[in-house]
């Protein structure tokens, strides 16, 4: 079965606690990406990437970080969390951006994150 | 970069259709839409390449003029299961992806 995966679903925090957030595909899928979604602001990209060891900034990176040194995995580190950074995550991945067919974006069950 | 959406709230009676709008200020490489019910993840429905448009789902179909850089979400002969939250994403180099705030749709009885 195609799947994204997350853990922990739920986690809450104190700020300043390092934490990471996993996240594993099982399609062989070159695009991975986190988004986080907050109340009348929707899902907003905080980095994606293209294929192994291949990173970019989404739109919100700030006091985020992430690797990508195996294809299925891409966690998301925050080295510092503050109470700004309580949201909801969703972990993504695609096959690829450049098909030219159609290109399913699966998504993963979401972690949802309280930082105190 | 965020697409607009509108309308922002949507409310159907069972059978009735409605058409969802997604606006962007830039050129776009694609358009995808997606729905999400309360506490779940957003499941892709479709998506709409420059130079075509593609049907995903039965009664749920999409629109991608390039030129105006829009979209549209045609829902026909709403059931009880289309309500949830839809968005629009779009991608404008292929790589870099923005959603819009979404559409609340609810369908009753």
């Amino acid at each position: 079965e195609a799947q994204v995966t997350q853990n922990p679903r739920y986690l809450i925090t104190v700020t300043g606690k390092k934490l990471t957030v996993t996240c594993s595909q099982n399609m062989n899928h070159e695009y991975m990406s986190w988004y986080r979604q907050d109340p009348g602001l929707g899902l907003r990209q905080i980095y994606y990437s293209m294929n192994v060891e291949v990173t970019d900034k989404g739109d919100v990176p700030e006091g985020y970080k992430v690797s990508r040194k195996e294809k299925r995995n891409f966690p998301l580190i925050l080295e510092s969390p503050s109470p700004n950074q309580t949201s909801l995550y969703f972990c993504a991945s695609r096959q690829t951006v450049y098909a030219e067919t159609a290109d399913t974006q699966y998504f993963g069950p979401g972690t949802r994150l309280t930082v105190l | 970069q965020q697409p607009v959406q509108s309308p922002q709230a949507v409310i159907l009676r069972e059978g009735e259709d409605a058409v969802i709008n997604c606006s962007s200020s830039k050129a776009l490489y694609s358009v995808h839409w997606y729905r999400q019910k309360h506490g779940e993840a957003p499941v892709f429905l479709m998506i709409l390449l420059k130079g075509g448009e593609q049907k995903g789902h039965e009664k749920i179909s999409a629109s991608f003029n390039e030129k105006k850089q829009q979209s549209s979400l045609y829902l026909t002969a709403s059931q009880l299961s289309y309500s949830g939250t839809y968005f629009c994403g779009t991608e404008l180099t292929g790589n870099q992806f923005y959603f819009g705030t979404g559409t609340s749709l609810t369908v009753i009885p």
